[in-house]
């Protein structure tokens, strides 16, 4: 089944205690990207990857890294996380580059920072 | 840059009623528009989109959109809306061969018995 998966879909941690969430595809899409959703904004973009070792920032990216050293996996990373990154994370991804393609969405993280 | 609102962050209607969702958006070029739509706990899944051909597009589960350039709006509607179609609806525009989508806050669509 052509799919998204995040690990983990949910979790509690502490400020400044590091943390990764997975994201794979088995689709051999190129594009990859990570969005945060919270109420009142909808989804706003972190980071995008539009091939292997090649990543760019979207309108969200502070306190976050991401990399992109196999085409189907694209893992976010909070080096320090603080409450205000408390949100529900979502991985996608899509079989091109240009803005037409459609993107399929992994099911959220749904992360809590203390 | 380009962006999109969507008027009203509620929608309540009746079951068999006229769904009405509105997107109206923003961009300097001409704009690719999506409409996604998020169940309870689930990811996104596209609805429909808008890539420059017809200007009315029909979506999945009975959904259609119009493009609207005149009145720069891509309005999502269902002649008669079903209780499975509660769920939060999102638009989102982004600009050929870009690579940012921009989505707009969402509507949450209630279904009334």
């Amino acid at each position: 089944e052509a799919q998204v998966t995040q690990n983990p879909r949910y979790l509690i941690t502490v400020t400044g205690k590091k943390l990764t969430v997975t994201c794979s595809q088995n689709m051999n899409h190129e594009y990859m990207s990570w969005y945060r959703q919270d109420p009142g904004l909808g989804l706003r973009q972190i980071y995008y990857s539009m091939n292997v070792e090649v990543t760019d920032k979207g309108d969200v990216p502070e306190g976050y890294k991401v990399s992109r050293k196999e085409k189907r996996n694209f893992p976010l990373i909070l080096e320090s996380p603080s409450p205000n990154q408390t949100s529900l994370y979502f991985c996608a991804s899509s079989s091109g580059q240009g803005g037409q393609e459609t993107q399929y969405f992994g099911p959220g993280t749904r992360l809590l920072v203390l | 840059a380009q962006s999109v609102t969507q008027l009203g962050s509620h929608v309540s209607v009746s079951e068999g009623a006229l769904v009405l969702l509105r997107c109206n958006y923003s961009s300097s070029v001409p704009p690719y528009l999506f409409w996604y739509v998020q169940y309870p706990n689930q990811g996104l899944q596209l609805l429909l989109k808008y890539t420059s051909a017809a200007t009315l597009v029909k979506g999945i589960n009975g959904f259609e959109a119009e493009f609207k350039k005149s009145e720069t709006s891509f309005h999502l509607t269902k002649p008669s809306a079903h209780m499975s179609d509660a769920a939060e609806y999102f638009c989102a525009v982004s600009r050929p061969r870009g690579n940012d989508m921009r989505f707009g806050a969402g509507t949450r669509l209630t279904v009334k018995p």
